[in-house]
């Protein structure tokens, strides 16, 4: 079975902070994407990853990077957090085979 | 973008009825993909329907296709309180499958009463 982990369930952090959101998949997924999801707005891509190093915005890409420096690790950052940054994230890696996303089990992040 | 629209938004049932969620697109796609998510967890793939099929079942589930309308409906039979869960539908865009980007929907709250 495909694993997405993510770093932590739940996080508070304050504004100003950094924040960083790790993923990491077990399955060898050349893709992996970043959304935040909100009540009223659905899942919306943040960014998206096809290969180590290499990136592409998604539609929501302001107040966002991230990193892939290893195959299965995925990381979400937070430069300067925002309340308006309060959200759940969802991880998701790509089954190129089964045409499916993986996701992981969120990390519901409060912004202060 | 978000391309896909649910319907019905929130829907609530008793135990051992049919659930019937629809969906809607705008653009020619490869494949149809339905997901569910449990409160506060992430979503889980349930069924995949390609663009050249018209239905799919796996287990309970039963998935149909329409492209000429541009819409899809997932069926629950016999529903269970555990079926309880947010549903989405997920469209892959036409020349887009290699990439794996998925549109959402908005989703349909499921209420199974027990």
């Amino acid at each position: 079975d495909v694993k997405v982990t993510q770093s932590s369930r739940y996080l508070v952090k304050r504004t100003g902070e950094k924040v960083f959101l790790e993923c990491v998949q077990d399955m060898d997924h050349e893709n992996m994407f970043w959304y935040r999801q909100d009540p009223g707005l659905g899942l919306r891509l943040i960014y998206f990853s096809y290969d180590v190093k290499m990136k592409e915005k998604g539609d929501i890409p302001e107040g966002y990077s991230v990193s892939r420096e290893k195959k299965e690790r995925f990381s979400l950052i937070l430069e300067s957090a925002s309340t308006n940054q309060t959200s759940m994230y969802l991880c998701a890696s790509y089954d190129r085979e089964r045409d499916t996303q993986y996701f992981g089990p969120g990390t519901r992040l409060t912004v202060l | 973008s978000q391309q896909g629209e649910e319907d019905p938004q929130a829907l609530s049932i008793q135990e051992g009825e049919n659930a019937t969620m629809n969906c809607s697109y705008k653009t020619s796609i490869n494949n149809l993909q339905w997901y569910r998510q449990n409160s506060g967890r992430g979503l889980v793939h349930l069924i995949l329907i390609r663009s050249n099929e018209r239905e799919k079942h796996s287990g309970r589930l039963r998935v149909t296709l329409d492209t000429s309308k541009k819409s899809s409906s997932l069926l629950i039979t016999a529903s269970r309180a555990a079926d309880t869960a947010s549903y989405f539908c997920a469209t892959v865009k036409h020349g887009s499958s290699n990439t794996g980007k998925l549109i959402f929907g908005q989703g349909t709250t499921l209420q199974v009463k027990p």
